[in-house]
């Protein structure tokens, strides 16, 4: 079975410009997460996506977008980038949240430099 | 608001040195809790899910336990591949994801 794949592996960037990465999921897995982590720093929650539709979003500025796309893959956008923005981002996916939830599983990351 | 907390930080043992990491939450109402393993520049491996007190999970070297307040991760004899950050997450319905992560112990095992 697949992983979470996730692309590209390396981006660099320009402060100012924009920034797409790109998420495939497990194959049955609905929900997609995306999460930044910064060097020596933990998992920052950026966004929920579940069937198509953005769930809950974390607390970073609207500069930080994405979608899901009915085959529930999923991009995630970074606009006006800053320096700040250089970190390891994460996609994960799992089953469909419910009362009890399954684990996330997590693709390898983009890790995005912006200079 | 939910809190994960990890300790130690950081863990330096001998190969063979058995040990345990800590994690320690306060949330409301636990839905799961899960342990992953993360190598440098890699995104996290999930290693086990716990979802009530007295449940105990294995996998080769490592055991999770859980109780109500606190979950440990018992590494027994372990070897350098072992090496690795370990990550605590809970689920509890708070949160903007409903899940929140600890900040990891970095687990060092010399040959």
């Amino acid at each position: 079975e697949a992983g979470v794949t996730q692309s590209p592996t390396h981006l660099i960037k320009t402060r100012g410009q924009q920034a797409t990465l790109r998420c495939s999921p497990i194959s049955g897995h609905t929900s997609v997460y995306w999460y930044q982590q910064a060097l020596g720093l933990g998992l920052q929650f950026l966004l929920w996506y579940d069937e198509g539709e953005e769930r809950n979003r974390g607390n970073f500025p609207p500069r930080f977008s994405g979608r899901q796309f009915p085959n529930y893959s999923s991009e995630l956008n970074v606009n006006a980038l800053e320096l700040e923005d250089s970190a390891l981002y994460l996609c994960a996916s799992s089953l469909p949240a419910t009362a009890v939830r399954t684990p996330l599983h997590f693709g390898n990351g983009t890790r995005l430099t912006v200079t | 608001e939910d809190q994960v907390t990890q300790s130690p930080e950081a863990l330096r043992l001998q190969e063979g040195e058995s040990s345990s990491l800590n994690c320690s939450y306060t949330v409301s109402g636990l839905r799961g809790l899960f342990w992953y393993r993360q190598d440098p520049g890699k995104g996290p491996e999930f290693l086990f899910t716990l979802y009530s007190a007295g449940e105990e999970k294995e996998k080769e070297r490592l055991k999770a336990t859980l109780t109500k307040k606190e979950s440990f991760l018992h590494i027994t004899a372990p070897k350098p591949e072992d090496s690795a950050t370990y990550l605590c997450a809970v689920h509890s319905g708070g949160g903007a994801d409903g899940l929140t992560f600890g900040k990891g112990t970095h687990l060092i095992i010399q040959p």
